[in-house]
């Protein structure tokens, strides 16, 4: 079945850095990667919708300049979380779908801690 | 905006017991509804996807009905296994595109 990778599960950084997250369809192309974000007890929630060879779009309320998304291949999307904060800990989970409503397939997921 | 709650936030349950999960939604103009499982720290897996048009889903031990008019959907667990242990989260896809909205999730414990 269609394969999602997320790397890395997971990171700790220091306030102020950034920290690169990669999602890759491994069997699959994905012109569509969407990213959420979860915080303890909360329900997922969208942050944004990434577009293969586009700009992406966001979600209300989350900021496009801190939340860097780069979707450069039909296999790769990344999501950059520029100078982080510790408010930024979370955890951050992309999926793609392999085709018109059809099942999203999710990574692993990374768990963020900012110290 | 489509909201997704899911009751109860929780349940125990022990081993062998058929039990439900209940998913609302204020929207009915979906495209499909999803159930997922995960499992702590990890990512989520697909259990079952129904179609807008279609009523309910099967896969072994599992089953999801739909009633897109009254804005709800049931997972049905048959004879619960302590591997079932794991949080289950509804969401539904709507008009808007791909995007899913999601339910908190029902954290359920199946105890031997």
């Amino acid at each position: 079945g269609a394969v999602v990778s997320q790397h890395p599960s997971r990171v700790i950084c220091k306030s102020g850095t950034s920290v690169k997250i990669e999602c890759r369809s491994l069997d699959f192309q994905a012109t569509t990667m969407f990213w959420y974000r979860q915080f303890p007890k909360q329900s997922l929630m969208l942050m944004a919708t990434s577009n293969e060879g586009s700009k992406a779009t966001y979600e209300q309320g989350v900021e496009k300049d801190k939340f860097l998304i780069n979707h450069a291949s039909l296999t790769l999307s990344t999501l950059t979380v520029t100078s982080a904060h510790p408010e930024d800990s979370s955890f951050y989970i992309c999926s793609a779908p392999t085709g018109w409503n059809s099942p999203l397939h999710f990574g692993n997921g990374t768990r963020l801690t900012v110290t | 905006k489509q909201e997704v709650t899911q009751i109860p936030a929780a349940l125990s349950v022990p081993e062998g017991e058929n039990l439900v999960l209940n998913c609302s939604f204020t929207d009915s103009a979906i495209y499909n509804l999803q159930w997922f499982r995960q499992d702590p720290g990890k990512g989520l897996t697909s259990l079952l996807l129904i179609q807008s048009s279609q009523r309910e889903q099967t896969s072994g031990r599992l089953n999801a009905s739909l009633d897109k008019s009254s804005g709800r959907s049931t997972l049905y667990i048959a004879a619960s296994q302590p591997g079932d242990s794991a949080t289950y989260l509804c969401a539904v896809m709507d008009n808007s595109g791909y995007a899913l909205n999601f339910g908190k999730g029902t954290s359920l414990l199946v105890t031997p």
